[in-house]
């Protein structure tokens, strides 16, 4: 089945500064790798997503990366800003169906220090 | 769009007794619905996953007859934790698959178990 490896598991940043997070996967069938931001107490929200037939793609301060080949993916904040402070998961999805699981990262906790 | 809410928010019951955990899709058809099980500062983990009309798909180490899942609806699943322990305390939360070209997964809000 799918891994996926997350770092860093804690982030602190200045705001206004960016944020990297970083994941591998296994599956080089994976397809889809969407990114959920988790605030204490709430369900994930899906925050960016990204498929296997581009290599990136821009949401205003968010965007996410992905090399194939070497089977990882990235996001990135820019200008960060205190309420960008949550726990961040990266997910990749099993190759060959719409359908398939979604296998999360361990996740990272964003603190943003005003 | 894509709204996903989960009823009830936190439920606290006596051990022995069963809970049943409604999810539902408020704006699209759920073709796909997933149940997970998420502890204290960790990632979620996939408990089954539930076509409309068919029998869920229970992961490894999830025991099919204490965790019921019933997706009778393109628009509601229900998840029972049965005979509910103090290890089932948690907190659970559905996400929802239009499939297709809309098969981004969304997330209901949770819902947090104690079981006393």
């Amino acid at each position: 089945g799918e891994n996926v490896e997350q770092h860093p598991s804690t982030l602190s940043v200045q705001e206004g500064d960016s944020a990297v997070i970083k994941c591998t996967y296994s599956d080089s069938a994976s397809n889809y790798f969407p990114w959920y931001k988790q605030e204490l107490g709430k369900g994930p929200q899906l925050i960016i997503d990204i498929r296997s037939n581009v290599g990136e793609k821009k949401d205003q301060r968010i965007a996410v990366t992905l090399n194939k080949t070497a089977k990882h993916f990235s996001l990135h904040i820019t200008e960060t800003q205190p309420e960008d402070s949550a726990v961040y998961f990266c997910a990749a999805r099993e190759g060959g169906t719409s359908y398939g699981k979604l296998t999360f990262g361990q996740g990272t906790i964003l603190t943003v220090h005003p | 769009g894509a709204v996903v809410s989960q009823h009830p928010s936190r439920v606290i019951c006596k051990s022995g007794t069963s809970v049943k955990i409604e999810c539902r899709s408020l704006d699209f058809q759920a073709t796909t619905m997933f149940w997970y099980r998420q502890f204290p500062k960790k990632s979620l983990m996939l408990m089954a996953t539930s076509n409309e009309g068919s029998k869920a798909t229970y992961e490894q180490g999830v025991e099919k007859d204490k965790f019921l899942i019933n997706h009778a609806s393109l628009t509601l699943s229900t998840l029972t934790v049965t005979s509910a322990h103090p290890e089932d305390s948690s907190f659970y939360i559905c996400s929802a698959s239009g499939g297709g070209v809309t098969d981004t997964q969304y997330f209901g809000p949770g819902t947090r178990l104690t079981v006393l």
